[in-house]
């Protein structure tokens, strides 16, 4: 069956950079899109961007633009998440999350059991 | 800011209904079938219940229905249960530099 499983915990000082990994499995990887989405406490989810498995190509929010890179590495099916010179607001759960298909490259069908970034000094 | 407009909270009784509405408030994200629903309990991952504005997944109960209508999508619950208490967030494909957006979300109480 689908499954997406991230990273442990992370905790991090302000200015540095953090890596999340979410491993795939039960499923043809190059075949559907991996979303990210955060949730910092008490407020609501926040799309991060996505990363096509198959060739690589990413298209990133505009508020994490500068900040985000993802990538994906074929051999072991597994999807990056790097985030930089990060803040005290970067605290959050850092989910990813597949796409239902092709054509519904925007509906997060399966999602990771998610990971806490925490930024504090 | 969302573009997509959410109550912060709604409440029923078990055995009722309630309605959760996803309004777009500065464009057209709307105006196409794009919009899903997401559920969301606390400490646990968000799970899609309703996808292109009716759909439900494979296992998702037939007490979750949507719809739409001009600008504002709809989540209705019937039959409320106690486990159904929970977030709920609407999102949508904005139809242009291939982005997502997700309403605020809307924190259901089963009372």
């Amino acid at each position: 069956q689908e499954q997406l499983v991230q990273s442990g915990a992370e905790v991090k000082k302000p200015g540095a950079s953090v890596r999340v990994s979410c491993k795939a499995s039960g499923y043809t990887f190059i075949g559907y899109y991996i979303h990210w989405v955060r949730q910092a406490p008490g407020q609501g989810l926040e799309w991060m961007g996505w990363i096509s498995p198959n060739n690589g190509v990413t298209n990133y929010a505009q508020n994490f633009q500068g900040r985000v890179t993802m990538t994906r590495d074929t051999s072991t099916n597994t999807t990056y998440m790097d985030l930089t010179s990060l803040r005290s607001d970067d605290t959050a759960v850092y989910y990813c999350a597949r796409a239902r298909g092709r054509s519904g490259w925007y509906i997060l069908l399966y999602w990771g059991q998610g990971t806490l970034v925490t930024v504090s000094s | 800011q969302s573009p997509l407009t959410q109550p912060a909270s709604v409440s029923g009784s078990p055995g009722q209904s309630i309605t959760i509405s996803c309004t777009a408030t500065t464009s057209d994200i709307l105006k196409y079938n794009f919009v899903s629903w997401y559920q969301h309990h606390p400490d646990e991952a968000p799970k899609l219940m309703i996808y292109e504005v009716k759909n439900r997944p494979s296992g998702v109960s037939n007490r979750f229905s949507g719809s739409k209508s001009g600008n504002t999508a709809s989540l209705t619950i019937s039959g409320l249960q106690a486990e159904d208490e929970a977030d709920y967030y609407c999102s949508s494909y904005t139809g242009s530099n291939t982005y997502v957006v997700f309403g605020g979300g809307t924190k259901l109480t089963v009372l």
